[in-house]
């Protein structure tokens, strides 16, 4: 079964509008960690976000801000005003504290469109 | 920057011939992995380690071998490249302790078998 899950495939949104990325994941651990990461045109992966499972609280960054539900086991990414450089590939990851590995969800593709 | 490097960046082989990618870090880090990225799969884990000479199998791990003889050194080699190891592939590390410490990344290297 996937761990994580990222239903949206591809988004396209025009310039300055706000844009939100789901992710679910599923664990039997109480302790975990959840991640997001930017993967843009270029194709480095770029760390955004950690998130433990002990701290629901959301969190701002700017223009980004993240959403984590512990009743709904999400972790939702929204981008405000989105911008033409926030077009790229966007991975929800999730790591259990009874192991090494991350699970990764197949990515969500954002276009802006000026 | 976590200090990562992976070479060679691009690659073309043919099938049957043995490929080593290298993926190099210069910050002592204990843990490596080894990824893959596919179209509609994400990214999924091939092998890691976690100390010289001690590694472990990933979600996806046939075909492949990998040898870590010193900390900053993580060399994953395909055996008898195939078709289907056309990817892209990624190199992280992160820092020592349970699930949790976020995994940096290296640039990713592009292999196309042939």
């Amino acid at each position: 079964a996937q761990k994580v899950t990222q239903a949206q495939t591809e988004i396209s949104v025009v310039e300055k509008e706000d844009v939100t990325l789901d992710c679910v994941y599923e664990t039997r651990d109480t302790t975990y960690y959840l991640f997001w990461y930017k993967q843009p045109p270029s194709g480095e992966l770029v760390f955004l976000i950690r998130r433990n499972s002990f701290d629901e609280q959301n969190e701002i960054s700017g223009r980004y801000s993240w959403n984590f539900q512990k009743s709904t086991s999400s972790f939702n990414f929204t981008i405000t005003a989105s911008q033409v450089v926030d077009s790229a590939v966007y991975f929800c990851a999730l790591s259990e504290d009874s192991g090494n590995q991350f699970y990764f969800g197949t990515g969500t593709s954002l276009t802006v469109i000026p | 920057d976590a200090g990562i490097t992976q070479s060679p960046r691009h690659k073309v082989t043919e099938t049957g011939t043995p490929v080593t990618l290298r993926c190099h870090q210069t910050e002592n880090h204990r843990y490596m992995y080894w990824y893959r990225q596919d179209p509609g799969h994400g990214l999924r884990l091939i092998h890691y380690s976690y100390g010289v000479k001690d590694t472990d199998k990933g979600e996806v791990s046939d075909g492949y071998s990998v040898s870590r003889s010193k900390t900053e050194d993580f060399l994953l080699t395909l055996e008898s490249a195939t078709s289907s190891q056309t990817s892209v592939y990624f190199c992280a590390i992160s820092t020592p302790g349970t699930g949790g410490e976020t995994q940096y990344f290296g640039p990713g290297t592009r292999l196309l078998v042939l």
